[in-house]
């Protein structure tokens, strides 16, 4: 089965870039997705990259894949203290055709002022 | 139009007893998922339900059923209640629920606590 893996913490300045790392298994996966959770609630789906892309930039928000390396990761520009939540990376577990994201433990972001 | 929803917000319960949550997803979409998020984890695949029925299941006893109403909202049971059974429970909506990609539509959860 397929298993996600990410740093538990990450910790920046107001105004730096925040990095997020992920290491996926699944080499057939066509996308990954990148959710955020607020304190108290559920799931915002972030982003998302395709497998067949190396970058998708959306705003302050930059995603690499290194499909070589299974590695993908979350570059945030700017962060804000409103930035600072749980981010966790997925991917789609494709058996039985229902493509359900499999997620990571996620990363807590801590943005300091 | 109206996100997700899930009732109660919290529930606390005794172990050994049985417990029901409800989603109601968003106006339109006819799949619902359920997910298990425990304290420091990432949410765990449980159940999911299209057009009423069952399309995946995930790696849960047979204490946790659900099922899925005509008008696409959803319950979850949980049979004889475990300490271990303590968690924020998520229903995702989504338009579709097979093939390719979709985007999932998260409500806020429902924090179960068994004392």
């Amino acid at each position: 089965g397929e298993d996600v893996e990410q740093s538990l913490f990450l910790s920046v300045r107001e105004g730096d870039s925040s990095v997020i790392n992920c290491t996926y298994t699944d080499s057939s996966s066509t996308y990954l997705y990148w959710y955020k959770q607020e304190p108290g609630a559920g799931l915002q789906l972030l982003t998302y990259i395709f497998s067949n892309m190396d970058m998708k930039q959306d705003q302050r928000l930059t995603v690499l894949l290194n499909k070589k390396d299974k590695h993908l990761s979350l570059r945030i520009a700017d962060t804000q203290t409103g930035d600072s939540a749980i981010y966790f990376c997925a991917e789609p577990d494709a058996s039985g055709g229902s493509y359900i994201p499999t997620f990571g433990r996620g990363t807590s972001l801590i943005v300091h002022p | 139009d109206a996100g997700v929803t899930q009732s109660p917000t919290h529930l606390i319960k005794t172990r050994g007893q049985q417990v029901t949550l409800r989603c109601s997803p968003i106006s339109g979409h006819k799949s619902v998922s359920w997910y298990q998020q425990v304290l420091g984890q990432g949410p765990q695949f449980i159940f999911q339900y299209y057009e009423k029925e069952e399309r995946g299941r995930g790696n849960f006893p047979d204490r946790f059923s659900a099922r899925q109403f005509p008008n696409y909202s959803s319950e979850l049971n949980v049979n004889a209640l475990l300490l271990g059974d303590s968690a924020l429970y998520l229903c995702a909506s989504s338009l579709s629920g097979q093939g390719g990609f979709y985007e999932q539509y998260f409500g806020p959860g429902t924090r179960l606590t068994v004392t």
